[in-house]
C-alpha cells in the first residue's frame, strides 16, 4: 500500500545551519505531495504542498521538489532559527482519494 | 475567518467518566477526522467521516464513538472503555473533491486522567 518514511529524529542543528528533512514516499501514479508543522503544544499547520512531478512548493524559507524519479519531497531551508524548532510531517495523498497518509514526524531542535 | 474550532484545550477525565471533545468547522468541508497523538509520537486515526450522519473506524477506535449530526460538527466521545485515554486529540476537516487542498486542522484538546 501506499507510505510515507521520513528521517528519524531528533534533528539538532545550530542557528543558520542548512536544513534537509528526508522525505520519501511509495505509490502508485502521482500523488500530491505534504509538509506540516506543528509547534509545540498546537496542532499541524500546512507548510508547504506540490501536487504534480518536478513542482516546487515553499513558504517561510522553505522548500521542497516533488521528486518523481526518486519519489521524494525532502525538506530543505537555507539558514534556521531557533523559531523553527517544532515537528515536521511528510504527507501524501493517492491518486485514488483525498485522505492523507502520514510519515512519522521528524522532530527539529535548533539551538541558538 | 474560516476554521476548526476544539474545545476544550484543556480536559481531566476521572477513572470511569466518559467525555466528549468537541469539533466544529466553518469550512464548508465534507470530511471530518479525529486523531490521537501521544508524546513524541505520530497521528493516529481514531474516526473519519466522509459525510453527515456517516462515519468510519480508524486505526485505533476501540473505546471511542463519534457522532455526525451537522456537517459543522463531529464530537468524539471518550468512553471508560479507553483504557489510556490520556493524550493530544487533533482534529481535522477537508474537502473530498480535490485532493491537493489537504488537511485544516484545530489547536487540539489535551486530555489527561486524573
Amino acid at each position: 500500500g501506499d507510505s510515507v518514511t521520513q528521517m528519524e529524529g531528533p534533528v539538532t542543528l545550530s542557528e543558520e545551519a542548512f536544513l534537509t528533512i528526508n522525505c520519501t514516499y511509495t505509490a502508485t501514479g502521482y500523488p500530491s505531495l505534504f509538509w506540516y508543522v506543528q509547534y509545540p503544544g498546537e496542532g499541524l499547520q500546512l507548510l508547504l504542498k506540490a501536487t504534480k512531478a518536478d513542482d516546487k512548493g515553499s513558504n517561510k524559507g522553505f522548500e521542497a521538489t516533488y521528486r518523481k524519479e526518486t519519489t521524494s519531497f525532502h525538506l530543505e531551508k537555507g539558514s534556521v532559527q531557533v523559531s523553527d524548532s517544532a515537528v515536521y510531517f511528510c504527507a501524501l495523498s493517492p491518486r485514488s482519494n483525498y485522505q492523507l497518509i502520514w510519515g512519522a514526524g521528524t522532530k527539529l531542535i535548533i539551538k541558538p | 475567518d474560516g476554521g476548526i474550532t476544539q474545545s476544550p484545550k484543556y480536559l481531566f477525565r476521572k477513572e470511569g467518566q466518559n467525555v466528549t471533545l468537541s469539533c466544529e468547522q466553518n469550512l464548508n468541508h465534507d470530511a471530518m477526522y479525529w486523531y490521537r497523538q501521544d508524546p513524541g509520537q505520530g497521528l493516529r486515526l481514531i474516526y473519519y467521516s466522509q459525510i453527515v450522519n456517516d462515519f468510519q473506524k480508524g486505526d485505533i477506535a476501540e473505546g471511542y464513538s463519534v457522532s455526525r449530526e451537522k456537517k459543522e460538527s463531529f464530537p468524539l466521545t471518550v468512553t471508560s472503555a479507553q483504557k489510556n485515554p490520556t493524550a493530544f486529540y487533533l482534529c481535522a476537516s477537508s474537502v473530498t473533491r480535490d485532493r491537493g487542498i489537504g488537511y485544516t486542522f484545530g489547536s487540539g484538546t489535551r486530555l489527561t486522567v486524573v
